[in-house]
């Protein structure tokens, strides 16, 4: 099973809202990561977990709390977002840790739109 | 991470090679290339990697100069599956989770 599955597919929220975004994987892997990408654009790296602990943020506005339950589960909590945090919101995982395969897998995405 | 630079757009004939070139000057002896594509409203597809040989693997084939300088990504018989953004990444891969930062990438059209 090489999935990442993410939850919901599509989201709308005004900014007074709060919201979380899912994101599961089932192949043993101790890195998970989450993106933004707007349109025409690449993904933007937004944060990096590595064996359930944070190991990078990007500067990412405080708006933005993710979280790791366990090594499965990737949760992004978002509070009093704008409009302009409107975007396409990418979850991935790896192996990390001292295996040798490095390669990403994505998940479908998760389309925000903030009202 | 080295940054990589790759032409905006490019076209392909249906059932010709796709060849999809990457240039990475600045990379550094410990990182590798990487590449994944984007198809239209979906996550990134990783498609192959490598550190300075060439290689193969059922969807693509990875060639690298041998300074380490460029490197080109074929798809050897493109269908309008195929028709996808391409990004060229180049990274360090360390023993700790880290950054892939993408570029801008190269929007391939597979024409019929």
């Amino acid at each position: 099973d090489t999935e990442v599955t993410q939850t919901p597919k599509h989201l709308v929220m005004g900014m007074t809202n709060k919201k979380s975004l899912k994101c599961e994987q089932h192949m043993g892997h101790r890195a998970m990561y989450w993106y933004k990408q707007k349109a025409k654009k690449p993904p933007e790296l937004m944060f990096v977990y590595s064996y359930e602990k944070l190991s990078i943020n990007e500067s990412v506005p405080s708006r933005f709390s993710p979280e790791c339950p366990n090594s499965s589960l990737l949760n992004l909590h978002l509070h009093a977002l704008q409009p302009e945090d409107s975007a396409l919101y990418l979850c991935a995982s790896s192996q990390g840790g001292r295996l040798t395969s490095y390669e990403q897998y994505f998940g479908p995405g998760t389309r925000l739109t903030v009202t | 991470d080295a940054k990589t630079t790759q032409p905006p757009s490019m076209d392909c004939a249906e059932g010709r090679a796709a060849n999809l070139p990457c240039n990475h000057s600045t990379i550094s002896g410990n990182e590798y290339v990487y590449w994944y594509r984007q198809i239209h409203s979906q996550g990134p597809q990783y498609i192959i990697h490598g550190l300075k040989n060439n290689e193969t693997n059922e969807m693509a084939s990875l060639i690298i100069t041998e300074d380490r300088k460029s490197s080109t990504l074929i798809l050897p018989h493109a269908t309008l599956r195929d028709t996808a953004v391409y990004y060229c990444i180049v990274r360090v891969r360390s023993t700790n989770a880290g950054k892939s930062t993408f570029g801008d990438g190269t929007t391939l059209t597979v024409k019929p």
